[in-house]
C-alpha cells in the first residue's frame, strides 16, 4: 500500500516559515490535502489540492507538491500554529484514502 | 453552516460492538460522502472507510474488513458506523468527515466519540 512519510517533529521561533515536508513515491501526481489538528480537537483542513486553501484559513499556510515531496508552507508562524499537522493523499492502486504519520509542530 | 455533531463516548467489553452516529446538518445530506477515521490515544489518524450517502455504496479499509459496517439514514442525515469483535487494541476517538468528492478532502469533521475497551 502506498506510504506518505513525515518528520515527527519540526520547530520554528515565532515570526519565521515552517516547512512541513511529506514524501511518497511520485507523489506529485497525487493530490494532496493537509490537516491542523490541536490537542483534544478534530483535525481541520487547512490546504486541498495541494495548494488551495480553504475559507477561513490564512493566507499563511500555502502547499506545494512536485516530485516525491509535498510541502505545507506555514509563514509568520504564530504561537496558535502549534499543532500536528497530517498529509493525506487517495491512492488509486488501493482504492484507498492514506494519511502521512504527523508532524508535531513545535512553536518555540 | 455545516455541522456532523456525533454521539456520546462508549465503554465496551473485548468481543463486543459499538454503532457510533453521525448527525448532518447545513448541507444536502446526499451530496456528499461520509468517511471515518479513528486516532488512537497519542498516535495518528486512521482513514477506516467511506459511505455514499447518496447510494450507500461503500469502501471499507483493508484493515477493518469484515469487522466494519457503515450505513446512513438520509430520512434524519445520519451515518453510522458499527465496529464488531472489539479488541483492546481498537480503543480510539472515532471522527466523521464529511468528503469532497471532487477533491477527495474531509472539509468538515464531527467532534469525534471516543470508545474505549476494556474489561
Amino acid at each position: 500500500s502506498y506510504v506518505l512519510t513525515q518528520p515527527p517533529s519540526v520547530s520554528v521561533a515565532p515570526g519565521q516559515t515552517a516547512r512541513i515536508t511529506c514524501g511518497g513515491n511520485n507523489i506529485g501526481s497525487k493530490s494532496v490535502h493537509w490537516y491542523q489538528q490541536k490537542p483534544g480537537q478534530a483535525p481541520v483542513l487547512v490546504v486541498y489540492d495541494d495548494s488551495d486553501r480553504p475559507s477561513g484559513i490564512p493566507e499563511r499556510f500555502s502547499g506545494s507538491n512536485s516530485g516525491n515531496t509535498a510541502t505545507l508552507t506555514i509563514s509568520r508562524v504564530e504561537a496558535g500554529d502549534e499543532a500536528d499537522y497530517y498529509c493525506q493523499v487517495w491512492d488509486s492502486s488501493s482504492d484507498q484514502w492514506v494519511f502521512g504519520g504527523g508532524t508535531k509542530l513545535t512553536v518555540l | 453552516q455545516v455541522q456532523l455533531v456525533q454521539s456520546g463516548a462508549e465503554v465496551k467489553k473485548p468481543g463486543a460492538s459499538v454503532k457510533v452516529s453521525c448527525k448532518a446538518s447545513g448541507y444536502t445530506f446526499t451530496s456528499y460522502g461520509i468517511s471515518w477515521v479513528r486516532q488512537a490515544p497519542g498516535q495518528g489518524l486512521e482513514w477506516m472507510g467511506w459511505i455514499s450517502a447518496y447510494n450507500g455504496n461503500t469502501n471499507y479499509a483493508q484493515k477493518l474488513q469484515g469487522r466494519v459496517t457503515m450505513t446512513t439514514d438520509t430520512s434524519t442525515s445520519t451515518a453510522y458506523m458499527e465496529l464488531r469483535s472489539l479488541r483492546s487494541d481498537d480503543t480510539a476517538v472515532y471522527y466523521c468527515a464529511r468528503v469532497d468528492d471532487s477533491s477527495g478532502c474531509f472539509d468538515y469533521w464531527g467532534q469525534g466519540t471516543l470508545v474505549t475497551v476494556s474489561s
